[in-house]
């Protein structure tokens, strides 16, 4: 079955300490897109790749870094310069033209 | 700055009646828009979407209503069913849409 795998479901982590969260997706799509769920907001966007080896900063792109090596993985680094790093994490990716995203089923992050 | 805005934290109606939620927004550079429905601990789910040129698409028991000039989108859900309870968002995106913006979110519970 074609889809995003986004691992671990649940993250806990100290202040101070940077963070890696997993994005792979099978579904051969180009564009790849990291955002974040607060309670009581919309998704806003970290970064997205659009193709291999290349990134945007999105709205709320500081304290975070992604790196985009291969086309099936697009993984978020959270980094101490984030001030308010707990958050559900949602990694997404999309086809080619108006083709809608796909999600994953997110990363729960917490930091103490 | 708040381009997109869901007013209705929350809906409840009864299973069979038609339950509608509503987006106001206004950027009007936007010419996509969608909507996603998310169940809790998931990642959202694409459910409709609307170009601009249009003002109504349907979808079964979906409908999603496009008034440009009021700058206003809303999704009908006619009947409406207790595993249509769930978190809505509408999303809006423009040139290929790169990046989406998302409202809120509408949490509808749908019972019996």
């Amino acid at each position: 079955d074609g889809g995003i795998t986004q691992s671990p479901k649940y993250l806990f982590r100290k202040e101070g300490q940077n963070v890696t969260l997993s994005c792979e997706q099978n579904l051969n799509h180009d564009a790849m897109y990291w955002y974040r769920q607060d309670p009581g907001q919309g998704l806003r966007l970290i970064y997205y790749s659009q193709i291999v080896n290349d990134f945007q900063k999105g709205d709320i792109a500081e304290g975070y870094s992604v790196s985009r090596e291969k086309k099936e993985s697009f993984p978020l680094t959270v980094t101490s310069a984030q001030k308010n790093p707990t958050a559900f994490y949602l990694c997404a990716s999309r086809g080619d033209g108006n083709s809608p995203l796909h999600f994953g089923n997110g990363t729960r992050l917490t930091v103490t | 700055d708040q381009q997109v805005k869901q007013n209705s934290p929350s809906l409840s109606v009864q299973e069979g009646r038609i339950s509608i939620l509503n987006c106001d927004y206004t950027n009007s550079m936007f010419d996509y828009f969608l909507w996603y429905k998310k169940y809790p601990a998931e990642g959202p789910t694409f459910l409709i979407s609307i170009s601009s040129i249009k003002d109504k698409n349907e979808d079964g028991r979906f409908t999603v209503f496009l008034n440009k000039s009021a700058k206003h989108l809303s999704l009908h859900i006619v009947p409406s069913q207790p595993g249509d309870s769930a978190v809505y968002f509408c999303a809006f995106g423009s040139g290929g849409y790169n990046k989406l913006i998302f409202g809120a979110g509408t949490r509808l519970a749908v019972h019996p």
